[in-house]
């Protein structure tokens, strides 16, 4: 069955990086378009960034866009987010998720990965 | 604020049937189609909903949805206490070039 794993959250300070991952089984990994999508404590849900799986393209939610990269390696089968210039406001649960761009839903989803921005 | 509108809650008793709404613009539910998701306490969001009233596989058929201009509705039928959730409705704007959610609709089954 689809199962995606997060890690990699943690506690860093304001300005600071991070990077999580995002590891896949139970599909062809390189055959989806990935997304991440983030939940900040007690809110609702935001979407981050999308890689597509057809042309490499990526795009970025203007919220994090320069600060954030998105990247992909199929063989590992892993998504990662690379976080730089953290800001408070960045502090949530990342969700890894599988994106169906054609429907523009994502299908199956992570159990999330805390990062926590703070002093 | 999102660019989708949801009402923050619903309520329902055991056996009713209650309907979330989302409502947008052409923009985006006007022109899109529109996806739900379900978010138990504690737990990562799982799609019921794509496509405006496609269900995923597995999902009962209690949960049904549907859209109307640039509006779009969860409805559930014969609730049950398990159905306490977060419910999101998403969709695609083409101003934004980016995947909204709405903000959210808390049901609470009395």
């Amino acid at each position: 069955q689809v199962q995606l794993v997060e890690s990699g959250g943690g506690l860093v300070k304001p300005g600071g990086s991070l990077r999580v991952s995002c590891t896949a089984s139970g599909f062809i990994f390189s055959d989806y378009d990935m997304s991440w999508v983030r939940q900040a404590p007690g809110k609702g849900l935001e979407w981050v960034s999308s890689f597509s799986s057809s042309d490499s393209y990526t795009n970025y939610a203007d919220s994090v866009k320069g600060r954030f990269t998105l990247s992909r390696d199929n063989a590992q089968k892993s998504l990662f987010l690379q976080m730089n210039s953290l800001r408070a406001e960045d502090t949530a649960v990342y969700y890894c998720a599988r994106f169906i761009y054609s429907y523009a839903t994502f299908d199956f989803w992570g159990q999330g990965t805390l990062v926590t921005v703070s002093s | 604020q999102s660019v989708v509108t949801q009402p923050p809650s619903a309520s329902g008793t055991p056996g009713q049937r209650v309907t979330i709404s989302c409502s947008g613009s052409n923009s985006n539910i006007g022109r899109n189609s529109v996806n739900w998701y379900q978010q138990l306490p504690g737990t990562a969001p799982k799609l019921l909903i794509y496509s405006n009233n496609q269900r995923l596989s597995g999902v009962p058929d209690r949960f049904s949805g549907s859209k109307s201009d640039t509006s779009a509705s969860l409805a559930i039928s014969g609730l049950q206490s398990e159905d306490e959730a977060d419910y999101y409705c998403s969709t695609w704007d083409d101003s934004l070039n980016e995947v909204v959610f709405g903000g959210g609709t808390k049901l609470t089954v009395l």
